[in-house]
This record gives C-alpha cells, sequence and structure tokens, in this order.
C-alpha cells in the first residue's frame, strides 16, 4: 500500500492567481493521477502525472490552466493557474503501479475555494 | 459509450438494517470494478475490488460486492448498517483492461446511518 500527503490541506485564493498543490507519497509508485470533485459532484480526472515528461491531460483540461510536474516517483505538482470561482473545488492526487487491477491510493485532497 | 451509474445520491437507513448501493456499468467488455469510500475531510479508501476472479467479493468493514454481467451491475452491501458506515461511496470503473489504470467514477451516494 501507499500514503499519500497533500499541501496545502485547503486555500482561499483571489481571482486571477495561481496556486501550487505537492503530492508526496511514502512509497515509489508508478503512476500518479490528478482529480478534481467539484461542490456536491464526482471525481473527475484531470490528468496522469509521467514521471521525467509532460503529463497527460484528459478531455477538457489544458496545460497552461494545469500545469502538472512530476520530477520523481513519489512526488507530483499540480498547480491551478489564474484561476476563477469555478476552479473552487476538492483537488486530489493518487498513485498506484498504474495496472488495471491495482488499488489506487488517494491523498485527502485539498479544499479549494476562489473568490 | 462507457459510463458508470450509481442510482441514489442518498440513501438513508436505520442502524442494523441492510446496506445496498447500487452500481451499474454500460461496456461491451466486462471491466474492472472498484468501491471506494469517502468518509468527511478524507481521501478515497479501496473498500473492494472486481478483477475476473470470483464475482462475490468480499471487502473491508463487512463490505461485499456481486459481479453480475447479466445486469452489467456492482452493487454493494452490508448486512447490517454501522453508524461508523455513514460516508459518501464511489463505484469506479477501469474499462481498459491492458495497459495503465484509467479509472471513471460513479456519481457517488451518500450512505446516512440512523440510530
Amino acid at each position: 500500500s501507499a500514503v499519500i500527503s497533500q499541501k496545502p490541506s485547503r486555500d482561499i485564493c483571489q481571482r486571477g492567481t495561481s496556486l501550487t498543490i505537492q503530492c508526496q507519497v511514502d512509497s515509489q509508485v508508478t503512476m500518479m493521477f490528478w482529480y478534481r470533485q467539484q461542490p456536491g459532484q464526482s471525481l473527475t480526472l484531470i490528468a496522469t502525472a509521467n514521471q521525467g515528461s509532460e503529463a497527460t491531460y484528459e478531455s477538457g483540461f489544458v496545460i497552461d490552466k494545469f500545469p502538472i510536474s512530476r520530477p520523481n516517483l513519489t512526488f507530483s505538482t499540480l498547480t491551478v493557474s489564474n484561476m476563477s470561482p469555478e476552479d473552487s473545488s476538492i483537488y486530489l492526487c493518487s498513485g498506484g503501479a498504474g495496472a488495471s487491477t491495482d488499488t489506487q491510493y488517494f491523498g485527502p485532497g485539498t479544499r479549494l475555494t476562489v473568490l | 459509450a462507457q459510463s458508470v451509474t450509481q442510482l441514489g445520491s442518498h440513501v438513508s437507513v436505520s442502524e442494523g438494517a441492510l446496506v445496498l448501493l447500487r452500481c451499474n456499468y454500460s461496456s461491451s467488455v466486462p471491466p474492472y470494478l472498484f468501491w471506494y469510500v469517502q468518509y468527511p475531510n478524507q481521501g478515497l479508501q479501496l473498500l473492494l475490488k472486481y478483477t475476473s476472479a470470483a464475482t462475490l467479493v468480499k471487502g473491508i468493514n463487512g463490505f461485499e460486492a456481486e459481479f453480475k454481467k447479466s445486469e452489467t451491475s456492482f452493487h454493494l452491501t452490508k448486512p447490517s448498517a454501522h453508524m461508523s458506515d455513514a460516508a459518501e461511496y464511489f463505484c469506479a470503473v477501469s474499462f481498459s483492461r491492458t495497459g495503465f489504470q484509467k479509472l471513471v467514477f460513479g456519481t457517488g451516494t451518500r450512505l446516512l446511518v440512523s440510530p
């Protein structure tokens, strides 16, 4: 199993600013993912964070808005850029070995409010 | 199109009563299926998963789920609800049987347990 921590746990930000969320895993994982959970809704995959290369984004999400880094097998960051109130959500990272049958382990999430 | 549906955004039961949370998927190929639980202000925790082995899967905290291909369902049950079971439950599906895992989540069901 893997234990995942995120920083910050919550933040309140002003429109037009950017926030970087950190995700740390206590062991090496092949795959890391970033999800968005909008108020009262389910989780939507933003992107797959690839170690040493550009992230793979899902439809509707772009690198300019959500730049992602993954410098090693235990750490990743997601930046929410030029924020608007519509970006108010919980952002979760997850990690795992990556095969279709494998368990994904989730961090506690970062609750973002944009004013 | 591939999708996952959870019927009922809220389910209320009394303590000691049967818990039944419904999940149906739409796919031409049987996917891999997961149930996750999210307690308030926490990340997601895996309850159980179906990966083509036994169709009746037992998980943590007394939960189990049965994969029924003919009904394209993977409903979650627990014989006797406990107050500590109150949480949000997500059914998730990995439609890819090869390569890296990408999870598609249902909209979630909030379980309310009354004394």
